[in-house]
């Protein structure tokens, strides 16, 4: 079955590095995502990555991927307060055989602290 | 290019009523799906629906359904509300069924007393 899990919380100091964790258990997962969730909005996707990569950089962005251990990471560069949010990480995974769908992890309050 | 809109925003029903969420895609996507986010649940799969056809469907009762129509906006309705449907709905749209990513709209949020 299709698992993502993330921690709940992280809490860092502008300017520092973020790093926000995820795992998934389901090894046909073909992108893996990142979305940013801001109170009272949607989500807006962040960046994702081809599972046959292993990094992926966009600017402040840097997602690596370790497919063997199933775990997903996003780094944010310089992290400011307007990066406080909530982040989630989701797997596009295969269904009924020939559809895809997104599972979502239960996503990461990023708190950055002044 | 517009965004994916959702209609309403917000809206407060009671237990045993009924509501229909409406989704609006960005322009020349043809695929939309909806999701439930709830503080416990988190985001949950309800729907995709492409071509007007439900393509893929989570796991909730048959009170949840939908409809898309053939300009691909979609609608979602909620049948017999009970207080866990509170929530906030999302829909998303991609180019199609099986291609390109979600876009997410700002999301419906409907409270049941």
């Amino acid at each position: 079955g299709e698992d993502v899990e993330q921690s709940l919380f992280l809490s860092v100091r502008e300017g520092d590095s973020s790093v926000i964790n995820c795992t998934y258990t389901d090894s046909s997962s073909t992108y893996l995502y990142w979305y940013k969730q801001e109170p009272g909005a949607g989500l807006q996707l962040l960046t994702y990555i081809f599972s046959n990569m292993d990094m992926k950089q966009d600017q402040r962005l840097t997602v690596l991927l370790n497919k063997k251990d199933k775990h997903l990471s996003l780094r944010i560069a310089d992290t400011q307060t307007g990066d406080s949010a909530i982040y989630f990480c989701a797997e596009k995974i295969i269904v009924n055989n020939a559809g895809n769908m997104l599972t979502f992890g239960g996503g990461t309050r990023l708190m950055v602290k002044p | 290019k517009a965004g994916v809109t959702q209609t309403p925003r917000y809206l407060i029903k009671t237990r045993g009523q009924q509501v229909t969420l409406s989704c609006s895609p960005i322009s020349g996507h043809r695929s939309v799906s909806w999701y439930q986010q709830t503080p416990g649940q988190g985001l949950q799969f309800l729907f995709e629906y492409f071509s007007e056809t439900q393509r893929n469907k989570g796991n909730f009762p048959g009170r949840f359904s939908g409809r898309q129509f053939s300009n691909s906006r979609s609608e979602m309705n909620v049948s017999t509300l009970e207080l866990g449907d509170s929530a906030l709905y999302l829909c998303a749209s991609r180019l199609s069924a099986n291609t390109g990513e979600l876009f997410f709209g700002e999301g419906s949020r409907l409270t049941v007393l």
